[in-house]
């Protein structure tokens, strides 16, 4: 898989307000993948984003990936608590086999 | 119901003490994967395998060892556990080892070394 940097680490944010987190390669990728980790849980699928410009919507969270292919975001309009967790991005490569997750983005979130 | 199912979920074990922490799956997947999860540092991926007997190392292998006998089962063995191997451990599947196959993950194992 492809290395990419993940930003911010760590989000705290009140409720109502929204979030982004942000997934960037220095390579070209072929696709992007985002998974949700509850608190206590285990990571879960929620997206998968292929083409170039792409843009994916899931009630209030918004998925981009960019025209070059390089980076991706995740945007969650208005947070709620049920929000909060760490959110991963996969990055597809070249490398077949070895799949490799971003450091992931902790977000808190304050009634 | 399609899972991938860990054990044990919690250990405590005693440095050099061998252990192993087994998965399975029932979704017929043929690749399957092991990640350690630690404070700051995400998901470290520590071996892989793409079929039956066929393993890999990823980013972290070193003290841990796999096996690949069956297609469910892929047990993550720690012949001599030390400290800096605490932490928690998933297991993952998907349809195969390319980039576009949905990966789904183990509830976890909470792993510490005294």
């Amino acid at each position: 898989g492809q290395q990419v940097m993940q930003i911010p680490q760590y989000q705290h944010v009140q409720e109502g307000e929204d979030f982004t987190t942000y997934c960037n390669s220095s390579t070209t990728l072929s696709n992007i993948q985002w998974y949700k980790q509850r608190p206590g849980g285990h990571p879960v699928f929620l997206i998968q984003l292929v083409k170039s410009g792409e843009v994916k919507k899931q009630k209030r969270l918004t998925f981009q990936f960019g025209e070059a292919k390089k980076n991706s975001s995740l945007h969650i309009t208005a947070t709620q608590t049920t929000d909060v967790g760490t959110y991963f991005c996969y990055a597809g490569g070249t490398s077949y086999g070895k799949l490799t997750f971003g450091q992931g983005t902790i977000l808190t979130v304050h009634p | 119901e399609a899972q991938v199912t860990q054990n044990p979920r919690y250990l405590i074990t005693v440095t050099g003490k061998k252990l192993t922490v087994t998965c399975s799956q029932n979704m017929n997947h043929e690749y399957m994967s092991w990640y350690r999860q630690d404070p700051g540092l995400g998901l470290r991926q520590i071996y892989y395998s793409m079929n039956v007997e066929v393993t890999d190392k990823g980013d972290v292998p070193e003290g841990y060892k796999v096996s690949r006998k069956e297609k469910r089962n892929f047990p993550l063995i720690l012949e001599s556990p030390s400290p800096n191997q605490t932490s928690l451990y998933f297991c993952a599947s998907s349809l195969g080892g390319g980039n576009l196959n949905t990966i789904y993950f183990g509830e976890g194992s909470w792993l510490t070394v005294v």
